[in-house]
């Protein structure tokens, strides 16, 4: 079955670089059924959809979406080699302390594969 | 933006009833609907999806109607392991979550 590993460092500085990764086992990032998104949940903002990234072979080419709320300061990458994706968000403020979720969409709307989940607080 | 609102924000529910939790849209998402369950500390998982559909592995205790902007899922027969904080999310533009309906012992 699909299984979702997060890695990344859970304190930074504000106005410094948010840097996530998620680790894919049982399915592929650069598989043409499903795209790979960046969640995340505050007590403030709640669950809040951040952005994805996902694979046409068609086109051989990938594509992003990004939330309007992060858009600018947040990038999404994959690396197929090692089949993974990352997160990366710059200009953080201590608004941004949120546990992180990645999860896979198989191209139907919903997620239905979690990581664990990555704490990240945003000192100031 | 789609505005998703829970009701109520906490029931009470006796172990062995049903619970019934709303969702309303700020407009239609058509079917395009998922309710999660989330244990405190643990990722959400995924119950039901298009409004109805049980997602793999979840027991038929739970489910879900509705459509356009007025969802519910109800749980009967509440076990231990219902406890929990359950969401709604549409996926018709974007996505976008609900507060969360946090369902106790009374």
């Amino acid at each position: 079955q699909v299984q979702l590993q997060q890695s990344g460092p859970g304190l930074v500085k504000s106005s410094q670089t948010l840097s996530l990764t998620c680790a894919i086992s049982g399915d592929s990032v650069s598989s043409n059924s499903a795209a790979w998104n960046w969640i995340r949940q505050s007590p403030s903002r709640g669950l809040e959809w951040l952005g994805r990234t996902y694979y046409r072979s068609d086109r051989s080419d990938w594509y992003k979406n990004y939330a309007e709320s992060v858009e600018g300061r947040a990038t999404i990458s994959a690396d197929t080699p090692r089949n993974h994706f990352s997160l990366q968000m710059n200009s953080l403020s201590p608004d941004d302390t949120a546990i992180y979720y990645c999860a896979r969409d198989p191209f139907s709307g919903q997620f239905d594969n979690w990581g664990q989940g990555s704490l990240v607080t945003v000192s100031s | 933006e789609i505005v998703m609102t829970q009701s109520p924000a906490t029931l009470s529910v006796s172990p062995g009833d049903t619970a019934t939790l709303s969702c309303r849209a700020s407009q239609s998402v058509n079917r395009n609907l998922a309710w999660y369950q989330q244990i405190p500390g643990q990722a959400p998982r995924l119950l039901i999806y298009g409004a109805s559909t049980r997602a793999t592995g979840i027991p038929a205790r739970f489910s879900g109607s509705g459509s356009g902007t007025e969802f519910t899922l109800t749980i009967s027969s509440l076990q231990s392991e219902d406890f929990s904080i359950y969401y709604c999310q549409q996926y018709n533009y974007w996505w976008t979550f609900g507060q969360g309906t946090k369902v106790d012992i009374k």
